[in-house]
């Protein structure tokens, strides 16, 4: 059975630092999500990383996944107000990868 | 396109009662599933379909039925509610060969 560990849960950060969530899984996948979701809200998704090495970024917000350690990374640069959201990792498995199994989520809130 | 549409956004049932989740989506998307969304879960995986005529089990399938009698439509019943199924439930499509999931916006059922 598939399991997906996200770390930290809650983070709390001023603005202007850097910090990185973690996504650690159990068994082999090439194929990982990250989602945002701001409260009561739907998923938006922020990047699909594809391959062993594969780094994407966005503005503030740069992933990595490292498929042999089973681990994603999201880094956060510079942290603003508008990124104060829940980050969800995301495995893809099953046939044609057509099952997502989600981590719990890290609420993160940036302060002034 | 409308995306995935999901309706009622709110719905309160006793337990005991019995429903349905809309589900539709206009992508002619090959692959649908049903997730439901509880406080410091994440989502999880209740049913998912690759194509009509085909559903299978998720993670969590107890408590619900699903059917696929189109590529449209991926209604979610539940038989008989209970309060544990009180939670977000959130519909996904994504078409085959594609990486990209677009999730509906929710519903959000409560079980008294």
């Amino acid at each position: 059975e598939l399991k997906v560990e996200q770390n930290p849960l809650f983070l709390s950060m001023q603005e202007g630092k850097n910090y990185t969530i973690y996504c650690n899984y159990s068994t082999t996948s090439d194929r990982l999500y990250w989602y945002r979701q701001d409260p009561g809200k739907s998923l938006e998704s922020l990047f699909v990383l594809l391959s062993n090495g594969a780094v994407k970024q966005e503005g503030r917000l740069m992933a990595s996944l490292d498929t042999k350690a089973r681990l994603s990374t999201l880094h956060i640069t510079a942290a603003v107000h508008d990124l104060s959201a829940t980050y969800f990792c995301a495995v893809a498995s099953g046939g044609s990868n057509y099952k997502l199994t989600f981590g719990k989520g890290t609420l993160l809130t940036v302060n002034p | 396109n409308a995306g995935v549409t999901q309706t009622p956004k709110f719905q309160v049932l006793k337990t005991g009662q019995s429903m349905t989740l809309q589900c539709a989506q206009d992508m002619n998307h090959e692959y649908m599933s049903w997730y439901r969304q509880d406080p410091g879960m994440g989502l999880r995986l209740i049913h998912y379909s690759v194509g009509a005529g085909i559903t299978d089990q998720g993670e969590v399938p107890n408590g619900y039925n699903v059917s696929r009698s189109t590529t449209e439509d991926f209604p979610l019943r539940l038989l008989s509610a209970a309060p544990s199924q009180t939670s977000v439930y959130f519909c996904a499509s994504r078409p085959q060969g594609s990486n990209g999931y677009t999730f509906g916006s929710g519903t959000r059922l409560t079980v008294v």
